[in-house]
């Protein structure tokens, strides 16, 4: 059975850092691209970052380039998105998403919350 | 970077109704759009892949259509199970785009 399980969410102050993790089960991570989506209280889905089967490409939305990093431990069978300089608007839950060609979204995670406030 | 809109944002309607979705691209997406179906409290899940596709298990009920800059969602019988909201999403050069979502419910 596929399994995406997402660990690390709290409360953290504006400026603060965090870090989420995802284990995956059920396949290999290595022989797909991972995302990362995330969803503010009440609203849409936004789709935040990917990294590649291998690790070596990753892409950002721009509204977290240069404060977020997503790395992949294909040993572990795992990624992570390493989070800097957090605002208040970046309070959301975020999904670990499993991705397919052509950006397709096949396998979703159950979310784990940030909060950003003081 | 490609917007995407959807139409309309809320719909409400009676069991056995036929629903109908729009999403539109603000550039040419070809056929690389998908559709995801989201109940309260839990994860998106996809239902339709590059415009048409249907995913395994998902109802035949379920239909996707459209090229281009529009696309339609279309339920054909709405059903208890199917009050949800539906969200497009396109891929354009190694970025993803969602819809703002429409929320179905019952009339």
């Amino acid at each position: 059975e596929v399994q995406l399980v997402e660990s690390g969410g709290g409360l953290v102050k504006p400026g603060g850092s965090l870090r989420l993790s995802c284990a995956a089960s059920g396949f290999t991570i290595g022989s797909y691209s991972m995302n990362w989506v995330r969803q503010a209280p009440g609203k849409g889905l936004q789709w935040v970052s990917s990294i590649s089967g291998s690790g070596k490409y990753t892409h950002y939305a721009d509204s977290v380039k240069g404060r977020f990093t997503m790395s992949r431990d294909n040993a572990k069978n795992s990624v992570s998105l390493q989070m800097n300089s957090l605002r208040a608007d970046d309070t959301a839950v975020y999904y670990c998403v499993r991705g397919l060609i052509r950006g397709i979204l096949d396998f979703w995670g159950q979310g784990s919350l940030l909060a950003v406030s003081s | 970077d490609i917007q995407m809109t959807q139409s309309p944002s809320f719909l409400s309607a009676s069991i056995g109704d036929r629903v109908t979705i729009a999403c539109q691209a603000s550039q040419d997406v070809k056929k690389y759009l998908n559709w995801y179906q989201q109940k309260p409290g839990k994860a998106p899940k996809l239902l339709i892949s590059d415009a048409s596709n249907l995913e395994t298990e998902v109802p035949s009920r379920f239909s996707g259509t459209g090229s281009g800059t529009d696309f339609t969602l279309t339920i054909s019988s709405l059903q208890p199970d199917d009050i949800a909201t539906y969200f497009c999403q396109q891929y354009d050069d190694l970025l993803l785009t969602f819809g703002p979502g429409t929320k179905v419910d019952f009339k």
